[in-house]
């Protein structure tokens, strides 16, 4: 069982956008601005596309966004196309011995 | 280009150890931790530890401490990860990923090496 709470699905139309919650506590998204966001394909590995909470790395598209709200995070696609559709992932640092990083279960984003 | 090469997929019998490796290139190995990320087919990413190829400083997650061990080879470029007292629940795929800076993020990852765990 992850940690951090994703809906296991999300959907949205060509050109729409969608919004994905990850939700963990105060120890951990709460209390640390060191949320990163992952893109999976099928069969390719995890892509980094947001880190630090809002950060985007060099050569991610401007249409992925990222915010914070208490313990939530939010990942933000804009202006949808179909090879958007991928295995969306959060992570968090916790600063806990017991496990330094903890992930949410992954949402799967279909384009309508 | 940043590269993390991982083993073959391999298939293992309940009770067996599993030793898979990531070959890393493209930057200065002593520079960045390496982490191991595994995705179980049931669950959610699950942190599993990481090694400081410069020290050799190790942390486990504590779900994994005792049957977990991590190992860097500085003249290959290559990380290890060895896990004892497989079961049927350590079926899944394992991801090495490059760490950047003190507080991550990921910022490369392997292509990933499936485990299958079965009698």
């Amino acid at each position: 069982q992850s940690s951090l709470a994703q809906p296991a699905s999300v959907s949205g139309s060509l050109g729409q956008s969608v919004t994905i919650p990850c939700t963990g506590s105060y120890n951990d998204v709460g209390n640390y601005d060191l949320v990163s966001w992952y893109q999976q394909s099928p069969g390719k590995a995890p892509k980094l596309i947001i880190f630090d909470v809002i950060e985007r790395p060099s050569g991610v598209s401007l249409r992925f966004s990222g915010s914070k709200s208490a313990n939530t995070a939010s990942l933000t696609i804009s202006g949808l196309q179909a090879d958007d559709e991928a295995l969306y992932f959060c992570c968090s640092y916790t600063g806990s011995r017991t496990s330094y990083w903890v992930f949410g279960g992954g949402t799967q984003l279909t384009v309508l | 280009q940043v590269q993390l090469v991982q083993s073959e997929a391999e298939v293992k019998k309940p009770g067996a150890s599993l030793k898979v490796s990531c070959m890393t290139s493209g930057y200065r190995f002593v520079a960045h931790s390496i982490h191991w990320v595994r995705l179980a087919p049931r669950d959610g990413p699950e942190w599993m530890g990481m090694i400081d190829p410069d020290s050799g400083d190790i942390n486990y997650s504590q779900k994994f401490q005792g049957r977990l061990s991590l190992t860097r080879d500085t003249s290959t470029n290559t990380v290890f990860l060895h896990l004892s007292g497989l079961t049927v629940d350590d079926t899944a795929m394992y991801y090495c990923a490059r760490f950047r800076g003190h507080y991550g993020p990921f910022d490369s990852w392997g292509q990933g090496t499936l485990v299958t765990v079965s009698s």
